[in-house]
């Protein structure tokens, strides 16, 4: 399977605190995304790395992408209670499935007030 | 401009009832997808229909059948349910241009329980 992996399963931390969450996959990407689901809602986009791009920002946000390790992370700098939510990685690969996101199992984050 | 609309929000149904999930998006997307949701697990691909007129299997299509009805809709149907299709249940859409900027679109989900 090309199903990411993210690392941790599950983080709690307070307000304030950053928040660092991992995906690894295994085979060569043409991008790599990051979802936010609130608890009962759908998915939300977050941002787009592509694979030629090493790090990239969206306000509190910043993700990197290593392709000679095959992982991104995601950076949430001053977390909020809004944050608390499930985070996932997606890829999109070369070949086989074409095109179509391959999702990870996701980090559930849960931020302290 | 409601984005992605599914309905229903919550349905149960019996072993070998059939039942359809509608989907519909307005925002003039090229593409639609379906996707189940299990405890534990990440979304997995059903089917997909990269653009009006097409439709394809992705990662677990058996059970399940689909029809892109115009450039807006896009219904699921589980024409004889099992509880292994016990699941939450999303449809999304894309433009789907340019890959390698492709982003989706997620409605708010369908909450499926067979009995």
């Amino acid at each position: 399977s090309q199903q990411g992996e993210e690392d941790p399963q599950a983080l709690s931390i307070q307000e304030g605190e950053n928040a660092t969450m991992n995906c690894s996959y295994k085979t060569s990407i043409n991008n790599l995304q990051w979802y936010r689901q609130n608890s009962g809602r759908g998915l939300v986009h977050l941002i787009l790395i592509r694979s030629n791009e090493r790090e990239k920002h969206s306000g509190r946000l910043r993700v990197t992408l290593d392709t000679s390790k095959k992982s991104s992370s995601l950076l949430i700098t001053a977390s909020r209670a809004a944050d608390t939510a499930s985070y996932f990685c997606a890829t999109v690969h070369y070949g086989g499935s074409q095109g179509n996101l391959i999702f990870g199992k996701g980090t559930k984050l849960s931020v302290k007030p | 401009n409601a984005g992605v609309t599914q309905t229903p929000k919550f349905q149960v149904l019996k072993t070998g009832q059939s039942m359809t999930l509608q989907c519909a998006q307005d925002m003039n997307h090229n593409s639609m997808y379906w996707y189940r949701q299990d405890p534990g697990m990440g979304l997995r691909l059903i089917y997909y229909s990269a653009s009006e007129g097409t439709t394809d299997k992705g990662e677990v299509p058996n059970g399940y059948n689909v029809s892109r009805l115009n450039k807006r809709e896009f219904s699921l149907r589980l024409e004889s349910a099992a509880p292994s299709q016990t699941s939450v249940y999303f449809c999304a859409s894309s433009e789907r241009r340019e890959v390698r900027t492709d982003t989706q679109y997620f409605g708010p989900g369908t909450r499926l329980t067979v009995l």
